[in-house]
């Protein structure tokens, strides 16, 4: 079925370093990849997503890369801040175009100032 | 305000009792979803309801119910027959368009005592 994967599932950066997390699906029918951010205790909320006829996007330190060839996608956090630490999750739409989203496994970042 | 809200946001349950989370839109989207948050396996789709009347199981819909008789409103109840309930559950809303956002309530924190 559909899926897909995230990774790492734990990251520790210094304040300033970069950030990388990657996720990979498996439905080759898939066209939209949003990223959520959720801080402890509350809902997930959406940072930055992408659709397949983009290559990447870019909001301030946060930018997202797809490759449609190779089935995956990241999320790139520059000049990361104490703030940026919470749990992010990457999905990918399903194929059955209703709007469902299928959810990656979920990343921890924790930034030391 | 627009949004989706999620009541209440603790809950406690005796073993062997039926319970029911509460979840409101007013974003006007026809479709609502509900995700089981456990450590380290990210967001697991337990229903889903694409108009009103009308929903589907999702990935783990055993020991669960929902309904969908008004277009703001997809309670869950979590069931006896639900083995290990004790979670973070999260409600979310979007429209039926392909590339969609998903909208995420506050959350409601199970525990089985």
């Amino acid at each position: 079925g559909e899926n897909v994967e995230q990774h790492p599932s734990t990251l520790s950066v210094q304040e300033g370093d970069s950030a990388v997390i990657k996720c990979t699906y498996s439905d080759s029918a898939s066209n939209y990849f949003p990223w959520y951010k959720q801080e402890l205790g509350k809902g997930p909320q959406l940072i930055i997503d992408i659709r397949s006829n983009v290559g990447e996007k870019k909001d301030q330190r946060i930018a997202v890369t797809l490759n449609k060839t190779a089935k995956h996608f990241s999320l790139h956090i520059t000049e990361t801040q104490p703030e940026d630490s919470a749990v992010y999750f990457c999905a990918a739409s399903g194929s059955s175009n209703t709007g469902k989203l299928i959810f990656g496994q979920g990343t921890t970042l924790q930034v030391k100032p | 305000d627009g949004g989706i809200t999620q009541s209440p946001k603790y809950l406690f349950r005796k073993e062997g009792q039926n319970v029911t989370l509460s979840c409101e839109q007013n974003l006007n989207h026809d479709a609502m979803y509900w995700y089981r948050q456990d450590p380290g396996q990210g967001l697991r789709l337990i229903y889903y309801s694409q108009i009103v009347n009308d929903f589907q199981k999702g990935d783990i819909a055993e020991g669960y119910s929902v309904s969908r008789e008004k277009k703001e409103s997809f309670p869950l109840t979590v069931t006896s027959a639900q083995k290990n309930p004790t979670a973070f559950y999260l409600c979310a809303s979007s429209t039926t368009d392909a590339n969609t956002e998903a909208f995420f309530g506050q959350g409601t924190r199970l525990t089985v005592v």
